[in-house]
Formats: C-alpha cells, sequence, structure tokens
C-alpha cells in the first residue's frame, strides 16, 4: 500500500527556507507526479506544485519564484524548498501522488504543520 | 490563477441529497476533464471521492456522484449520513501544467 510522510522542521524563522522531504514507500517512485500542497490554518488547499519523475517541475505561479521541488529516486523521496518565508506561509503541508497527465491526487501523507515565527 | 469558487456551506438532513457547484473559467474546469473532488475531515489529509469529473475511485461509495456543465462542476451527495459531515474541495487542471483548487465547502449534516 502506498505510503508518504512529511519530516521537517515544525518552526521556521521569517525570511528563511521552508524545507520539507517526503517519504514514499510501498510503490515505485515511476511514473508518477509527485506533488506539494498546503493548507493554512482554518483555510482552504493551495497546490504548490510538483515533480516528475524524469526531473520536469511544474510550480503555482503565485509561488514560482520562491518554490523549488527536487527529488531523490535512491532514496524513494522528494523534497520541498520555499525561500523567504513569511507569516504567511504558516500551514499544514501535505505532499501527494498524481498520477499521469491531468491526473487526481490519489495518495496523500497526513500532512505536517509549520510555523512561521521569529 | 484564481481558486474555483464553491459555496461556504451546505446543509441537509439524513437521507437528503446535496449538490455543491464549483464554479471555473473557460481556462480550467471549461477546457479540461480533470476535475476532481476531495472530501476531507477534522485534523485528517483529504480523500479523493471523484476523478475525471464522474468516476469514481474503489472502495467510494455510490452516494457520490459528480458532473459537470461548462465552467461549472458539481458533487451530488445522496442519501446524506452522518459521516458525510466534513470539507470538501473541488480541483481542477489548469494552463501550463498547474493544479487549482476550489475555495472549499462545509457540509453539515442536520
Amino acid at each position: 500500500q502506498m505510503q508518504l510522510q512529511e519530516s521537517g522542521p515544525g518552526l521556521v524563522k521569517p525570511s528563511a527556507t521552508l524545507s520539507l522531504t517526503c517519504t514514499v514507500s510501498g510503490g515505485s517512485m515511476s511514473p508518477y507526479y509527485w506533488n506539494w500542497i498546503r493548507q493554512p490554518p482554518g483555510k482552504g488547499l493551495e497546490w504548490i506544485g510538483n515533480i516528475y519523475d524524469s526531473g520536469s517541475t511544474n510550480y503555482n505561479p503565485s509561488l514560482k519564484s520562491r518554490v523549488t521541488i527536487s527529488l531523490d529516486t535512491s532514496k524513494n523521496q522528494f523534497s520541498l524548498n520555499l525561500s523567504s518565508v513569511t507569516a504567511a506561509d504558516t500551514a499544514l503541508y501535505f505532499c501527494a501522488r498524481a498520477g499521469g497527465y491531468g491526473s487526481p491526487f490519489r495518495y496523500w501523507g497526513q500532512g505536517t504543520l509549520v510555523t512561521v515565527s521569529s | 490563477q484564481s481558486a474555483l469558487t464553491q459555496p461556504a456551506s451546505v446543509s441537509g438532513s439524513p437521507g437528503q441529497s446535496v449538490t455543491i457547484s464549483c464554479t471555473g473559467t473557460n481556462s480550467d474546469v471549461g477546457t479540461y476533464n480533470f476535475v476532481s473532488w476531495y472530501q476531507q475531515h477534522p485534523g485528517k489529509a483529504p480523500k479523493l471521492i471523484i476523478y475525471e469529473g464522474t468516476k469514481r475511485p474503489s472502495g467510494v461509495s455510490n452516494r457520490f456522484s459528480g458532473s459537470k456543465s461548462e465552467n461549472t462542476a458539481s458533487l451530488t451527495i445522496s442519501g446524506l449520513q452522518a459521516e458525510d459531515e466534513a470539507a470538501y474541495y473541488c480541483s481542477s487542471y489548469a494552463p501550463i501544467s498547474t493544479y487549482v483548487f476550489g475555495t472549499g465547502t462545509k457540509v453539515t449534516v442536520l
């Protein structure tokens, strides 16, 4: 059974870089799109971006200048870096798997809360 | 890339049907047949309940059904049950290989 697990610091200082890792187990990383999605407390979902097993990436235009998603298939992991964070980046961050073109997010991690505060 | 528009809340009594709308534009919902719906209980990860507008994943109750007309997709929950009380989000594939979510709808079972 496919499982995803987010990990990383729960507290990040303003202007710093938020870094999270998603570890995938129970299946191959190919040929899928690996996504990051976030949810501010009490608010809705926002797609951040994804990476394909080839390494190609797609990002939300509103976050593109600050986001980098990378992949390490040898460790069955993919990662999110979000730079220059502010309090508005405080959210529950989920990783999720999608299939091919236009595919839905079928598998999700449980989410990890990241708070931006000094 | 603006969020898809959903009603903030809908409610119904057990056994009734409720419908949630999801309005986008001719750049997302109106162009792609890749609308999906997710159910999220408090403190939990979202769960896929409808994909490609009308299809149900294995194991999802047939009380959930989806449809689409032009720029608006809809999710109908038939035979409302207490366990259906949750937040529901639509999502659509969008230009330049991106995704956009809806604003979310809280379903209350009276």
